[in-house]
């Protein structure tokens, strides 16, 4: 019962480098996120995917692309990463394929990415 | 546009006193609220939905549309409830899809 999984759990990066971070999920959940977490600014979107194929911008999208590669996996990718990017990314999934929350979402336990 | 505003960063409290963790939010439709938990270091859990009226670990949240707010109570805290919550609001800005929107959160810290 693995829920939302994600790697790495920890990287570290020099600025320009690139990587990309895994999210699998196995709830056969059709609407996937990934969230950057910072020190007083809480949760914010950065790119969701409502339902296999589609991606969409949220909030915070620059500097970062995503893909949808199926049903279950979702990555984020860092094409060139900078001291800003330094975050933890929660990647989240929900049932509905219009992102309403009903049940809330599941979060995977994060990624801590720190970029010197 | 929907925003959830939760006005203190930190929160210190004795063990066995009562807590209130405070949340607003703005949104022109009807919206859907929830409160989420992370203790250190773990990834967020869902704590609380209005829609469903419960009470978890001893928490309630009502929904007060008059106020926009969506407060998260405890009459005796726990030192084990000490972590950050996370109140959340899921709307549709423009668009078909829901997307949720987070506060910023508020660090409970219970004092034995």
């Amino acid at each position: 019962n693995a829920g939302v999984t994600q790697t790495p759990k920890f990287q570290v990066l020099k600025t320009g480098q690139s990587m990309t971070l895994q999210c699998a999920q196995d709830m056969n959940h059709n609407s996937m996120y990934w969230y950057r977490q910072d020190p007083g600014m809480g949760l914010r979107l950065i790119y969701y995917s409502a339902s296999e194929g589609t991606t969409d911008k949220g909030e915070v999208p620059n500097g970062y692309n995503v893909s949808r590669l199926n049903k279950r996996e979702f990555s984020l990718r860092l094409e060139s990463a900078a001291p800003s990017q330094t975050s933890v990314y929660f990647c989240a999934s929900s049932a509905d394929q219009t992102g309403r929350p009903n049940y809330g979402y599941t979060f995977g336990s994060g990624t801590r990415l720190t970029v010197v | 546009a929907q925003r959830v505003t939760q006005p203190e960063k930190l929160l210190s409290v004795f063990k066995g006193a009562p807590v209130e963790l405070k949340c607003n939010y703005s949104y022109s439709g009807s919206p859907e609220l929830f409160w989420y938990v992370q203790y250190s270091r773990q990834r967020l859990q869902l704590l609380l939905r209005h829609i469903s009226r419960e009470s978890i670990k001893g928490f309630t949240a009502d929904l007060n549309k008059g106020e926009t707010s969506f407060h998260l109570k405890k009459p005796f805290a726990q030192e084990e409830d000490s972590a950050m919550y996370y109140c959340a609001l899921s709307g549709h800005s423009g668009g078909s899809n829901y997307k949720l929107t987070f506060g910023k959160g508020t660090l409970l810290t219970v004092n034995p």
